[in-house]
Parts: C-alpha cells; structure tokens; sequence
C-alpha cells in the first residue's frame, strides 16, 4: 500500500518568509509524527499527533512552528519568519494504534521535505 | 526513554552476516528496543522491534540478551544495498508520549 507522503519534496525560500509542509500519513493510521533532521545531525523530535488527543509539541523549538491535523488525517508543519537556522529536512511518520500496555506499533516514515533558507 | 550507545561506525563484507550492537543498560521492563536504517536522501525505514524475545522477520533479526541491557541486529546477508546509518532506541512509545529520540546511530558500509 501507500506509504507515508509529503509534499513538497525540496523548498527553497527566502528569509522572514513564511512556508508550509504538507504529510498524507498511511491510511487509518491514528498517531502522526514530525521530526526534522539538520545537516549532519540526527532527527529532532517537534510534535506527536495522537487521534483526538492534545497533541504533544514538546519539541516544536519556537513560537515560529505550528502544526494542525485536520479530519485526524493530512497534517500541515508551519514555519513562521523563516530562518536560516531552519534549513533542514523535514520528516513526517505515522503509526496505528497499539493495544495494551505500551503499544508497540512502529512508525513509518516519509523521505521528507528539503527545506532551504537563503 | 533509556539512552542507547552503539558504534560510530562499522564495515562488512558483501553477503557475509552483519552485526550491529547496541548497549541499552537503563532500560525499563515497558521499553521496547527498535532498529530503524537511514539510507542517504530517504527517510528512516523500520527493520524489527522486539520487548524480550529474540526477534526476526524478512529483513533481519533481533536478538536481545536476557537482562534485555544490549541487543543485536543481524542482517544475514548483507548487500551493497544495506549501507546505512542504522539507529537502535529504545523507547515506551505509549498512548501520549510517541515520540523516538534518535542518537547518532551506527554507519554501515558493506564492501563488495
């Protein structure tokens, strides 16, 4: 079946401008995940989706990010005011649900959005 | 989430098995061990995850020891195909608190 989508692939815009990143997560997963990955480094967490659930945003690094799930499917990463410090890829992973004591479904990652501040 | 301490980097030959370790000593009974790979310009693929059997489907298996404080990824035969940065974690992954935390992985270069 399909796998995890994201769109665009590359983005390049200018400093102090605005962009937003766009995941279709695999069908009737519930949990959706975004992670950005800078160059050489390793994946950073920035939020957790979990159905109708607050969500967790614990590692979103400003008041510049933002994320929305909407219908508990397409998610949208929005960065205000870019900088150049936010030159990275972006990746986006969904997971089912597991059941019981500590859940144990994996997540499924899409291959990102290069983004690039100039 | 307990850490996880793996090599920087390490090499094998081209159909031979390879091994990648992974040291997880502070782990909790309800954290399970997952093995993720990241091929250069490709998100992270999923291999196997495991609570405290021994583990394997058709990608690899994984073998984690009885006080469950190390594990190991064995790719039975590897490909040129299977160079990658290969992250072991450890993680509860419950209801509210999914996220992986990502260290800096082992790099495999298999050699022809």
């Amino acid at each position: 079946g399909a796998g995890v989508s994201q769109s665009p692939s590359n983005k390049v815009t200018e400093k102090g401008k605005d962009v937003e990143l766009r995941c279709d997560p695999i069908s009737g997963h519930t949990a959706l995940y975004w992670y950005r990955q800078s160059l050489g480094q390793g994946l950073e967490f920035l939020i957790y989706f979990q159905g109708n659930s607050a969500p967790d945003k614990s590692g979103l690094p400003s008041d510049r990010f933002s994320a929305e799930r909407t219908g508990g499917s397409v998610s949208t990463l929005t960065i205000q005011r870019t900088q150049q410090e936010d030159s990275a890829v972006y990746l986006c992973a969904s997971s089912g649900t597991g059941g019981g004591y500590g859940g144990n479904q994996p997540q499924h990652f899409g291959d990102g959005t290069r983004l690039s501040i100039l | 989430d307990a850490k996880t301490t793996q090599p920087t980097s390490m090499d094998c030959a081209e159909g031979r098995a390879a091994n990648l370790p992974c040291n997880h000593s502070t782990i909790s009974g309800n954290e399970y061990v997952y093995w993720y790979r990241q091929i250069h310009s490709q998100g992270p693929q999923y291999i196997i995850h495991g609570l405290k059997n021994n583990e394997t489907n058709e990608m690899a298996s994984l073998i984690i020891t009885e006080d469950r404080k190390s594990s190991t990824l064995i790719l039975p035969h590897a490909t040129l195909r299977d160079t990658a940065v290969y992250y072991c974690i450890v993680s509860r992954v419950t209801s509210n608190t999914g996220k992986l935390i990502f260290g800096q992985g082992t790099t495999l270069q298999v050699k022809p």
